[in-house]
């Protein structure tokens, strides 16, 4: 059965800082994979997809993500974080065989400043 | 173009009650999905509609719940004789028949059993 892990319960970074959250899947077929923001009391909003082609993928607000097949991950990034980035964030892969979305448990992202 | 609408916001039920919560797609969506959000846990699938059809219904609890999405209005998440350990966030999602994958999020349904 599909999973995505997070690793990362809780990060806490200075404002300017780089920022890398961890996201690993177990799934057989070709993923697509998302990545999303909860800011809180809020909904979800997409950050950024990869389904196929480049491994490097460009979202909104400045994020990025890299797919690696060789190491089953998906991890998300951005040079410099702004105090607006806190909140949390949740990796989720797409399983075609019934329309749904897995997700990670989620990683709480808090910015210093 | 509006968005997923979820209501109510926020809804206290006591243990027994009833809890009833709606989402409307998006314009031109035709499939609706209805993830729970535990506390300090991701969200979990719960079903998967179509217009008049339940296609997916393998993350719902076997008994209290049910889902439908008529012709006509919002679909409908429907909790009975509601627990403390239902209370949790309901979010609704809809996507185009033709890309499933790309699923948008209402702002969800915050629900509390008192």
């Amino acid at each position: 059965a599909q999973s995505v892990t997070q690793p990362d319960i809780h990060i806490t970074v200075s404002e300017g800082a780089s920022l890398e959250l961890r996201c690993n899947y177990s799934y057989g077929a070709t993923p697509y994979l998302f990545w999303y923001v909860q800011s809180p009391g809020q909904g979800l909003q997409l950050l950024l997809k990869y389904f196929s082609g480049d491994t490097l993928v460009q979202g909104i607000k400045g994020f990025e993500a890299e797919f690696k097949r060789s190491q089953s991950s998906f991890n998300l990034r951005k040079p410099s974080v702004h105090w607006s980035d806190a909140a949390e964030y949740f990796c989720a892969v797409f399983t075609g065989g019934g329309n749904k979305l897995t997700f990670g448990t989620g990683t709480q992202l808090k910015v210093e400043l | 173009n509006a968005g997923v609408m979820q209501n109510p916001r926020h809804l206290v039920r006591r243990r027994g009650q009833e809890a009833r919560l709606r989402c409307s797609p998006m314009k031109g969506h035709s499939h609706v999905y209805w993830y729970r959000q535990l506390p300090e846990e991701g969200l979990k699938f719960m079903v998967y509609l179509q217009k008049e059809n339940i296609i997916d219904e393998s993350g719902m609890p076997k008994e209290r719940f049910s889902a439908e999405f008529p012709k006509e209005g919002p679909s409908i998440l429907r909790i009975q004789q509601v627990v403390r350990g239902d209370s949790a966030a309901y979010f609704c999602a809809s996507s185009l028949d033709r890309v499933p994958y790309e699923q948008y999020f209402g702002p969800g349904t915050r629900l509390t059993v008192t």
